[in-house]
């Protein structure tokens, strides 16, 4: 099984201010790697797919980077909406998906 | 647009048996994979199971085979997620997500989740 490990579990950032999110692969998954957001009470919704490929609606502040077994997720300038959980999942190995355990984005 | 809708939650005690829904429109269902997901609470993402309903082609994750039954029913475009006897760890939010890109990789949209609760 590919392992995902994501850090830091929780990051404190200020509106406006960018925010970094890594997500380490246990073994190489190409550029097979999506994120996601999830709000509190929410579903998660598709942020980026194809390690850097933004989904449909999703702003430009958001975009994503890596490939192999290292990737991050950058919001350049923090909105209000933005404070929420973020996973990465790989699907390189079909159907075998693999979830990191998350990180935390809140508000400093 | 694609929309999945899913059942209401339910609060069952342990042994029971269970079926929950996932209600698809706005695409051709049998022609996508859909997975289910679950969250404990608290907790994140784990991937289930899919099921594409065009032949019920079903593939589960190894940490829930023999544990839950994914079926599809495309006469309503509707896939179903069901446990012949709950447990109180099977306490979560259960989300169905379309299986987009090629090959069905990555979930999008998700469903809205039902909650389950099971406690005697």
């Amino acid at each position: 099984e590919i392992v995902m490990t994501q850090s830091p579990a929780t990051v404190s950032v200020s509106p406006g201010e960018r925010a970094t999110l890594s997500c380490r692969a246990s073994q190489s998954v190409s550029s097979s790697l999506a994120w996601y957001q999830q709000r509190p009470g929410q579903a998660p919704r598709l942020l980026i797919y194809g390690a850097s490929s933004r989904a449909t609606g999703i702003p430009a502040r958001f975009s994503g980077g890596g490939s192999g077994t290292e990737f991050t997720l950058t919001i350049s300038s923090l909105q209000s909406e933005d404070f929420a959980v973020y996973y990465c999942q790989q699907y390189n190995n079909w159907p075998m998906y693999t979830f990191g355990q998350g990180t935390k984005l809140e508000i400093k | 647009e694609v929309q999945l809708v899913q059942s209401g939650a339910e609060v069952k005690k342990p042994g029971e048996s269970l079926k929950i829904s996932c209600k698809i429109s706005g695409y051709t269902f049998a022609n996508y994979w859909i997975g289910w997901v679950r969250q404990m609470p608290g907790k994140g993402l784990e991937w289930m199971g899919i099921i594409y309903p065009g032949d019920s082609n079903t593939r589960y994750s190894p940490s829930f085979q023999g544990q839950v039954t994914i079926s599809a029913d495309t006469s309503i475009s509707t896939t179903y997620l069901q446990w012949s006897g709950l447990r109180a760890s099977d306490t979560a939010i259960y989300y169905c997500a379309k299986l987009s890109g090629p090959m069905g990789v990555w979930f999008d949209p998700w469903g809205q989740g039902t909650l389950v609760t099971v406690s005697s």
